[in-house]
């Protein structure tokens, strides 16, 4: 099956740095979503970014699905912004079944 | 309602019982998911229905888990003589699918049901 690589694994920033998290998969997908898992172990919607580039305020993302990857940028980080970053692709092989995670990125800012 | 809901949202069992956890999707939603998040899994797909049916139950781990939806909305997932391995909190996710306003297939996930085997 498709595989999903999340890197780094671990960040630690100070309040205000910018940062950029990375997922790269190994097959076309039909789907790439981005989600925040807050404290409460709730997944929050970042974005639906099969391909190209979106905005939503001090969140930005892109996927490059030619490539294989997608980017997850963090402006000007706040301690709220801490908890864990996943990306979830759909194989296109397996289109309107499964998402498949990756292992995460942990964020903790710090104040 | 406006998002997806779960009940119990924990559920404390002892080895051996069974376990009932219940998924509401988002109102409309076609297409209907389980996955289940554990320390050393990571978070694993379970079983994917549409409307009613199963198309995809690869996902579940042994044959005492099983699922069921009913009138295109509510699903129940049980797991039979639970496990101390089954110990992990289990999400719902559901979708639009070609009915429902676009992107369709963008996944909205429930706050989970925490279950703990003793």
């Amino acid at each position: 099956g498709i595989q999903v690589e999340q890197s780094p694994p671990d960040l630690i920033l100070q309040e205000g740095a910018n940062s950029t998290l990375r997922c790269n998969f190994s097959d076309s997908v039909n789907n790439l979503q981005w989600f925040h898992q807050n404290p409460w172990g709730q997944l929050i919607n970042l974005f639906y970014i099969p391909s190209g580039t979106k905005q939503n305020g001090r969140l930005s993302a892109t996927t490059v699905a030619t490539e294989r990857y997608s980017l997850l940028y963090i402006s000007s980080s706040q301690t709220t912004d801490s908890g864990v970053y996943f990306c979830a692709v759909e194989s296109l092989a397996t289109s309107g079944s499964r998402l498949t995670f990756g292992e995460g990125t942990q964020l903790t800012v710090n104040p | 309602g406006a998002g997806v809901s779960q009940s119990p949202s924990n559920k404390v069992t002892e080895k051996g019982k069974d376990v009932e956890l219940r998924c509401d999707p988002i109102s409309g939603h076609t297409a209907l998911y389980w996955y289940r998040q554990s320390l050393g899994q990571g978070l694993e797909f379970l079983i994917y229905f549409q409307g009613n049916s199963a198309p995809d139950k690869s996902g579940l781990p042994s044959d005492r888990f099983s699922a069921e939806r009913t009138g295109g909305s509510v699903s129940t997932l049980t797991i039979q003589r639970t496990q101390q391995e089954d110990s992990a909190v289990y999400l719902c996710a559901s979708r639009a699918g070609t009915s429902g306003a676009p992107p369709y297939n963008e996944q909205f996930f429930g706050p989970g049901t925490r279950l703990t085997v003793l």
